[in-house]
């Protein structure tokens, strides 16, 4: 079972640039996550898709976007960066199944700095 | 709206003893469920263990079980026969059983295993 995976690893960009950031989900999930995870905090849930649709959004300006792919890949991209938006970027998957618990399963993420 | 606290910024034991790292959480909703994620140095986010607010009995896995107090919305972490290689970030978190899917997560514990 291929597990959650990301890229790239990490990014260097500069204020004013857009920046896009790739998750590929789990096998067999359907629904992917992502989480915004400044240095020393916990991560602050940004935006969810599920089949090709945003699934609920976090206190984020918009700004920040995101894909759903056919293959339930995803991609978050943000446009005219910040300073503040130097943080670990995480991709989480998870398993959509009527009112089944699905435990979101966490990609390594991505260093994302902003000079 | 949800928030989830750990008071215990950073947390050392000796190697094979057992630690208890806290978690409060506050929330109106009376299903929800409840996790304990690990993050080691390498970035990524493990599960380490979940909880279903229904469940009165506590949840163990291996080494890690839970004390899941319901009416004092409390939730810690009890990691017996610490190794070093439980020496990490771990971070308490919460999800709603309908609703939007986001984690709500706390700012962490970091543990540290003496040898």
């Amino acid at each position: 079972e291929t597990g959650v995976t990301q890229s790239p690893t990490h990014l260097i960009k500069t204020r004013g640039q857009q920046v896009t950031l790739r998750c590929s989900s789990q096998s067999g999930h359907n629904t992917v996550s992502w989480y915004q995870q400044a240095l020393g905090q916990g991560p602050q849930f940004i935006f969810q898709y599920y089949r090709e649709e945003e699934n609920g959004r976090g206190n984020f300006p918009p700004r920040f976007s995101g894909l759903q792919f056919p293959n339930y890949s995803s991609e978050l991209n943000v446009n005219a960066l910040e300073l503040d938006d130097s943080a670990l970027y995480l991709c989480a998957s998870s398993r959509a199944s009527g009112r089944a618990v699905e435990t979101q399963y966490f990609g390594p993420g991505t260093r994302l700095l902003v000079l | 709206a949800q928030t989830v606290t750990q008071s215990q910024p950073e947390m050392s034991v000796q190697e094979a003893e057992t630690v208890t790292l806290s978690c409060t959480y506050d929330t109106s909703e009376s299903d929800y469920y409840l996790f304990w994620y690990k993050q080691p140095p390498s970035r990524q986010m493990i599960l380490v263990i979940r909880q279903e607010a229904y469940k009165q009995q506590n949840a163990t896995e291996n080494r890690f079980s839970v004390n899941f107090q319901k009416a004092a919305k409390s939730f810690s972490l009890k990691i017996s026969d610490s190794q070093l290689g439980d020496a990490a970030m771990y971070f308490c978190a919460y999800k709603r059983a309908q609703g939007a899917q986001k984690l709500v997560f706390g700012q962490g514990t970091r543990l540290t295993i003496n040898p």
